[in-house]
């Protein structure tokens, strides 16, 4: 168990709709980081939020957006959804200070039918 | 992030040491060495870190050459459970907060 907890497990929905995936990362950590895994595909970084604020951003589509609240956990939200969307999606958190590791949630799997 | 280069596939018998090479020519001197793993459709999992030491714990030792410009990742006796893709990367010390950059990895089996 890494810590990082993500919900839901597993999510179908249509395309076209609108799905939330929610993160709270490990405790005492401050970034929180997505990341979407397609069937097949590598694990490409979406978007890092630090305290709050955001402090990276990837490969992330303009229908996606992300917020980080004061408790420090975090939603993806993920709009007009395509069948292409269909992926895991991954959270990750880490203190954000030197040294320290990046510990992942055990994914959220997106299916879009 | 200094590029690395890994083997796509490798196999190991279980209860064999599993050694993983990484090359990275190009790391800087302030860079470190991470190894993560992903077990099938599971979150990535922290291994181990080195800068130029050789590292263990209670997962694996990391050997990194003395230029720096490889590694090794062993996995002294390894399990079925060890069967993973693992992940090489490559990153200074002071980016410990911003996003890894996952490649493609060696896809290690772990054979009866």
């Amino acid at each position: 168990d890494s810590g990082v907890t993500q919900t839901p497990k597993h999510l179908i929905t249509a395309t076209g709709q609108r799905v939330t995936l929610r993160c709270s990362p490990r405790s005492g950590d401050l970034s929180v980081y997505w990341y979407q895994q397609s069937l097949d595909q590598g694990l490409q970084f979406l978007i890092q939020y630090y305290n709050g604020e955001e402090r990276a951003k990837g490969n992330i589509l303009e229908r996606f957006s992300a917020q980080q609240f004061p408790d420090l956990h975090s939603e993806l939200n993920l709009s007009s959804l395509e069948l292409g969307d269909s992926a895991l999606y991954f959270c990750a958190s880490s203190v954000g200070g030197q040294g320290s590791s990046t510990f992942f949630g055990p994914g959220t799997r997106l299916t879009v039918l | 992030d200094a590029k690395t280069t890994q083997p796509p596939s490798m196999d190991c018998a279980e209860g064999r040491a599993a050694n993983l090479p990484c090359n990275h020519s190009t790391i800087s001197g302030n860079e470190y060495v991470y190894w993560y793993r992903q077990i099938h459709s599971q979150g990535p999992q922290y291994i181990i870190h080195g800068l130029k030491n050789n590292e263990t714990n209670e997962m694996a030792s990391l050997i990194i050459t003395e230029d720096r410009k490889s590694s090794t990742l062993i996995l002294p006796h390894a399990t079925l459970r060890d069967t993973a893709v693992y992940y090489c990367i490559v990153r200074a010390r002071g980016d410990s907060g911003y996003a890894l950059n996952f490649g493609k990895g060696t896809s290690l089996l772990v054979t009866p």
